[in-house]
C-alpha cells in the first residue's frame, strides 16, 4: 500500500507569486489534513477534509491559503500571494473512516519564499 | 507551556542505552500519537494509544499514559544509532471535531555509536 505522497518536495519562489501544493493520501482515506511548521514553531493544524467537504479549517492562517479537493481523492493547497512567513513545511496527512484513527503523514513540501 | 510538551528538548545516550521522553499536554484528550522524524524527513507513525489505555509496546518502544497527571511518556529500548531524531507526540482532543492534532516542540534524540 502505497503512503500519502506530496508535490513538490521543495518549492522556492519569490515573494508574491503564487504556489500549489499537491497531497495525495493513501487510497481509501476519507480523512485528509494539512499541517505546516514554520522556522523554530511546533507542528501546526490547518485544515481537514472528510472526502471533498472541509470539516474544519481553523488552522487555516488566512484568506491567501486556498485548500481544495475536488473529487475527495488528492488535494491541492495553493498560496496566493505567498508572503515571506509562509516559509516552511507543509505536511498532509490521512487516515481511515473513524475521526481518532491514526494519521499518517507524507514527506512534506519544503516551502522557501524569497 | 503548550499542548504536547515534549521533556527533555534534547538528549544525548550512547548506543545500547535505554532513552526516555515525556509529553505534557492540557486538554482532555481522544489520543495521544507518537511520531519521530529523521533530519529532513517526514513524520513517520510510532505508536497511538488511546485515553482507556495504559501502556502500550510495539517492538523496542514502550508508551505509557496517564490521563490523570495528562502525561505520556515514550521509551526507547536498547537504542541504536537508527533511533537518532526528533520525536513529536501530538495529542488529538475530546470534543475537537475530526481529530485534529496538537504537536508539542519534540525531543530531538542523539544516539552515539
Amino acid at each position: 500500500e502505497a503512503g500519502v505522497t506530496q508535490f513538490p518536495s521543495h518549492s522556492v519562489i519569490e515573494k508574491g507569486q503564487t504556489v500549489t501544493l499537491r497531497c495525495d493520501p493513501i487510497s481509501g482515506h476519507d480523512n485528509l489534513y494539512w499541517y505546516r511548521r514554520v522556522m523554530g514553531k511546533e507542528i501546526k493544524f490547518l485544515l481537514h477534509f472528510v472526502k471533498e467537504s472541509k470539516q474544519d479549517e481553523s488552522g487555516m492562517p488566512n484568506n491567501r491559503f486556498l485548500a481544495e479537493r475536488t473529487g475527495g481523492t488528492y488535494s491541492t493547497l495553493k498560496v496566493q500571494p505567498a508572503e515571506l512567513e509562509d516559509s516552511g513545511v507543509y505536511f498532509c496527512a490521512s487516515s481511515r473512516d473513524t475521526s481518532t484513527d491514526t494519521q499518517y503523514f507524507g514527506p512534506g513540501t519544503r516551502l522557501t519564499v524569497l | 507551556s503548550q499542548q504536547g510538551e515534549e521533556d527533555p528538548q534534547a538528549l544525548s545516550i550512547q548506543e545500547g542505552e535505554n532513552a526516555t521522553m515525556n509529553c505534557s499536554y492540557k486538554t482532555s484528550i481522544n489520543n495521544l500519537q507518537w511520531y519521530r522524524q529523521n533530519s529532513g524527513r517526514g513524520l513517520v507513525h510510532l505508536i497511538l494509544i488511546r485515553s482507556n489505555e495504559r501502556e502500550k509496546h510495539s517492538g523496542r518502544l514502550r508508551v505509557t499514559l496517564d490521563t490523570s497527571k495528562k502525561s505520556s511518556s515514550l521509551l526507547i529500548t536498547a537504542s541504536r544509532a537508527a533511533d537518532t531524531a526528533s520525536y513529536f507526540c501530538a495529542t488529538g482532543a475530546i470534543g475537537a471535531a475530526g481529530n485534529k492534532l496538537t504537536f508539542g516542540g519534540g525531543t530531538r534524540v542523539l544516539v552515539k555509536p
